[in-house]
């Protein structure tokens, strides 16, 4: 199973909006809305920040959003803020035999 | 609250094996699939294996299929990963996690195994 394909960076001045694309195929991305985005600062565990497309967890800031379309998911940060330069990875549900894939990952940084 | 705690980590010549354990609290541990994810130094995440809450499904990337054998014990609400055959590129932290349907909901601190001679 391959990786899901993810920009390697992206960035924005406070204030701004960022979107990162997450790229897989009809047996990942394209076959379910079980796509979930994950946030990770140097050092720390995952948090998960969208789950099965577009559903932000309790706690989760409204300036997090997910979408889809076709084989490509999208996460995109508004009102772009400090805290959020971190690197960030999708994932998909891809089958039973081997159910959980993840992106390549995009380190955000805000300039 | 819901926590997760490994341990067992630590440095192993290749062909060793290791048993990493995490330790779960705040939640009813034998509802849930559970799963452990690895990340190699400066790469990015992958998935090893998930455990059904009875033990009755178990699944394995193809990479760790035959070498690592995931276990839990709902008494102790406790999670394991056995390793054995370990390789170079089996060097990761470790993390264990708790899925939420098709999702990562919550993640422990990670353990770190280092696979050298």
């Amino acid at each position: 199973q391959s990786a899901l394909t993810q920009p390697p960076s992206a960035s924005g001045s406070p204030g701004q909006s960022v979107t990162i694309s997450c790229t897989g195929t009809s047996s990942d991305v394209g076959g379910y809305n079980y796509v979930s985005w994950y946030q990770q600062h140097p050092g720390k565990a995952p948090k998960l920040m969208i789950y099965e497309v577009s559903k932000r967890p309790s706690g989760v800031p409204d300036r997090f959003s997910g979408s889809k379309s076709g084989n490509t998911a999208s996460l995109t940060v508004s009102g772009l803020q400090a805290e959020d330069e971190a690197d960030y990875y999708c994932s998909s549900y891809a089958g039973t035999n081997n159910p959980y894939v993840f992106g390549t990952g995009t380190k955000v940084t805000v300039l | 609250e819901v926590q997760l705690v490994e341990s067992g980590g630590g440095l192993v010549q290749p062909g060793g094996s290791l048993r990493l354990s995490c330790a779960a609290s705040g939640f009813t541990f034998s509802s849930y699939w559970m799963s452990w994810v690895r990340q190699a130094p400066g790469k990015g995440l992958e998935w090893v294996a998930n455990i059904k809450q009875d033990e009755s499904e178990k699944y394995y990337v193809d990479s760790v299929k035959g070498r690592f054998t995931i276990s839990r014990d709902n008494a102790k609400n406790s999670l394991y990963l056995q390793m054995n055959s370990l390789r170079a590129e089996d060097t990761a932290v470790y993390y264990c996690a708790r899925l939420g349907g098709s999702y990562y909901h919550y993640w422990g601190q990670g353990t770190l195994v280092t696979v050298s001679s």
